[in-house]
């Protein structure tokens, strides 16, 4: 199993900042890796596909990056909505999520 | 407009049989490309992928429970299910379904089924 790890587990930031989560993964995935947005009580969304690709109705403040082992999500400019639990999700092989980062309003 | 629901039994018992249905709107299962995956989450933890079946009817298990998972559709019903054996409480959680494309976006949710595996 490919195993993916989040970091960080808890990140504080201000609405405006500019907010980056990182995923790695234990060998090389080949850029197939998706973001998952989880709110409080709802279904997760998806964000990010195949590393960079922006889904459909998703804020262009969203962004993602990365290759090989190491991904990253960006929010460019932090708003409270985007309080919420990110999961990433590699389906090089059989598919796998990460344990997630949450993310709060300091 | 994709839309997904699951429903199950709620409450089971420990080495029971858990089946759940996913019915689903907005897509069918018999266009190529088109899945449906399973995905599970414990309360408060993080989300571990079950199972997914594909238009063609393929079908891909999570290695560590492959054993114990049977996954289906109904293409006429738009439902496709999910059979887990043996269940203990281990398996308690909510169960997502999800439309999953060619290339394994999981890009319209259900809102989940609460599973709970008491004695």
């Amino acid at each position: 199993d490919i195993q993916m790890t989040q970091s960080p587990s808890v990140l504080s930031a201000s609405v405006g900042d500019r907010v980056t989560l990182n995923c790695k993964a234990s060998q090389n995935i080949n850029k197939y890796l998706n973001w998952y947005q989880q709110k409080l009580g709802e279904a997760p969304k998806l964000l990010i596909y195949n590393t960079n690709n922006l889904q459909t109705g998703i804020p262009s403040r969203f962004s993602g990056s990365g290759s090989g082992t190491d991904y990253t999500l960006t929010i460019s400019s932090l708003q409270p909505e985007d309080v919420a639990t990110y999961f990433c999700f590699q389906h090089n092989s059989w598919p796998t999520f990460g344990a997630g980062t949450k993310l709060e309003l300091k | 407009q994709v839309t997904l629901k699951e429903s199950g039994p709620g409450i089971l018992q420990p080495s029971h049989t858990l089946s759940l249905t996913c019915s689903f709107s907005g897509f069918s299962l018999s266009t190529y490309g088109m899945g449906v995956s399973w995905i599970r989450q414990p309360s408060g933890k993080g989300l571990e992928w079950l199972a997914s079946i594909w238009w063609n009817g393929n079908t891909y298990n999570n290695p560590s429970l492959k054993s114990r998972l049977t996954v289906s559709k109904d293409t006429s019903n738009n439902q496709a299910f999910l059979k887990v054996t043996s269940v203990d409480t281990a398996d308690t959680a909510t169960y997502y379904c999800a439309h999953t494309r060619e290339d394994w976006e999981l890009d319209y949710w259900g809102q989940g089924v609460m599973v709970t595996v008491s004695s």
